[in-house]
């Protein structure tokens, strides 16, 4: 089975802290991803990743930035976290060329900027 | 870009009622993907479905590519079929999925 791993489930910083999220999936994956999910605006691409050091904006990346050093690490960073980026924030994975391949999603981090 | 709604928004069910649950999508697309969120939070790919028709359980899912919809079937449902369930597709110019709002199901005991 898939398994894609989140470093916290839950995280509490205060605003102007850098945050980093870890994501990291056991699959061999080509293709990682980082969303955010907030009530009534559904899931929001932010940043993926088709290869080690590469990387492409979604979205919505104002204020996110991303690493891949490793092919099955993929670290979400919030150089200076803001209250509104307070959210609940799900990795993924795929398999694959494309990046609209079965995608395979962490547990989720529901961050709160305090 | 390519619009996703769903619906309902919301579905409150009986256990052991069946639902169906509605994507509908505004431009052609080469693959579609129903998703289940647990209350929990974990995002879970139920299926992979271009076109056609897929079962797996008590879960089904068509979709009519021609007519930009697909529906997910959930028969004998059951209080851990819980959660929100989200389509999404891929984005015609960027190639990105893009999801839905989401349908948020709550079964009763």
């Amino acid at each position: 089975d898939v398994k894609v791993t989140q470093s916290s489930r839950y995280l509490v910083k205060r605003t102007g802290e850098k945050v980093f999220l870890e994501c990291v999936q056991d699959m061999d994956h080509e293709n990682m991803f980082w969303y955010r999910q907030d009530p009534g605006l559904g899931l929001r691409l932010i940043y993926f990743s088709y290869d080690v050091k590469m990387k492409e904006k979604g979205d919505i990346p104002e204020g996110y930035s991303v690493s891949r050093e490793k092919k099955e690490r993929f670290s979400l960073i919030l150089e200076s976290a803001s209250t509104n980026q307070t959210s609940m924030y799900l990795c993924a994975s795929s398999w694959g060329q494309g990046i609209t391949d079965t995608q395979y999603f962490g547990p989720g981090t529901r961050l709160t900027v305090l | 870009g390519i619009q996703v709604e769903q619906s309902p928004p919301d579905l409150i069910l009986q256990e052991g009622a069946n639902s169906t649950l509605r994507c509908n999508f505004s431009d052609s697309v080469n693959n579609l993907q129903w998703f289940h969120q647990n209350p929990w939070g974990q995002l879970i790919n139920l299926f992979y479905i271009p076109s056609g028709t897929k079962q797996n359980g008590r879960l089904s899912a068509t979709t009519v590519a021609t007519e930009r919809y697909s529906l997910l079937y959930i028969s004998s449902s059951q209080t851990t079929d819980s959660g929100v369930y989200f389509c999404a597709v891929p984005s015609s110019n960027t190639g990105k999925l893009i999801f839905g709002q989401g349908t948020t199901l709550q079964v009763k005991p």
